[in-house]
C-alpha cells in the first residue's frame, strides 16, 4: 500500500515562495507507471491540479500557474517536491500530493498540508 | 481547454434511493479518460471510478460509471448513509492535461 505524506510550512508570507515536499513510502518514485502530483484546496472550494512529474524528470504543469510552479524529484530520498512562488492569500489552501496512475486516476492521496498565505 | 461541468449542484436525497450525477465535458475526454472521487469533509478524496467505468479496489458495486465522448454518469443504486458527500469528476489527457469538475454535493433530503 503507497502511502504519502506531506510536509512544510503552514504559513508563508505573501510574494514568498511555497515549498512542499511528499515522501513516498510503500512504492517508489521510480516506479514507471505512475506519475507524481499536486492538487489544491482552498478552503470550502473544489479541487484545482497544480503539475505533475514522471520519475525521469518529465513535467506537466496546470497552464493558468504554468510561471509560478515547479515540481521537482529526488530518487534518492523518494520524495517529490512543489515550490509556488508569489504567493498572495488567494492560494491558501490544502495541499494534497497523489500519485496517478497510467490510466490518469489519481489512485493514493497524502493526507494534506494546509497552507496559509499571510503576513 | 476541456472544461467540466457537473450537474445537478445539490441533489437532496433520502438513503436507500437512486442517486444519478452528471459530468459533461466541453470537448471529448479521449479515451474515457475520466475519474469519479468522494470527499467527505474533513477528509481527502477517494478514488471511486476511473476509465469512465472501471471501480476502483475496495469500492462497493453499489458504485458504477458510465458514458464516452462528452457525457459521463456517476450512478450510485442504493444511498447509504455514508455516501452523502461532495461527489468530483476529473478527466485526464486534455488540455490542461488534468482537470476537475466544480463538484455535486449529495445531502440528505
Amino acid at each position: 500500500q503507497v502511502q504519502l505524506q506531506e510536509s512544510g510550512p503552514g504559513l508563508v508570507k505573501p510574494s514568498e515562495t511555497l515549498s512542499l515536499t511528499c515522501t513516498v513510502s510503500g512504492g517508489s518514485v521510480r516506479s514507471g507507471s505512475n506519475y507524481w502530483s499536486w492538487i489544491r484546496q482552498p478552503p470550502g472550494k473544489g479541487l484545482e491540479w497544480l503539475g505533475y512529474i514522471y520519475y525521469s524528470g518529465s513535467t506537466n504543469y496546470n497552464p493558468s500557474l504554468k510561471s509560478r510552479v515547479t515540481v521537482s524529484v529526488d530518487t534518492s530520498k523518494n520524495q517529490f517536491s512543489l515550490k509556488l512562488t508569489s504567493v498572495t492569500a488567494a492560494d491558501t489552501a490544502v495541499y494534497y500530493c497523489a500519485s496517478v496512475k497510467s490510466y490518469g486516476a489519481f489512485d493514493y492521496w497524502g493526507q494534506g498540508a494546509l497552507v496559509t498565505v499571510s503576513s | 481547454e476541456i472544461v467540466l461541468t457537473q450537474s445537478p449542484g445539490t441533489l437532496s436525497l433520502s438513503p436507500g434511493e437512486r442517486a444519478t450525477l452528471s459530468c459533461r465535458a466541453s470537448q471529448s475526454v479521449g479515451s474515457s479518460y475520466l475519474a469519479w472521487y468522494q470527499q467527505k469533509p474533513g477528509q481527502t478524496p477517494r478514488l471511486l471510478i476511473y476509465a469512465a467505468s472501471s471501480r476502483a479496489t475496495g469500492i462497493p458495486d453499489r458504485f458504477s460509471g458510465s458514458g464516452s465522448g462528452t457525457d459521463f454518469t456517476l450512478t450510485i443504486s442504493r444511498l447509504e448513509p455514508e455516501d452523502f458527500a461532495v461527489y468530483y469528476c476529473q478527466q485526464y489527457g486534455g488540455s490542461p492535461p488534468i482537470s476537475f469538475g466544480p463538484g455535486t454535493k449529495v445531502d440528505i433530503k
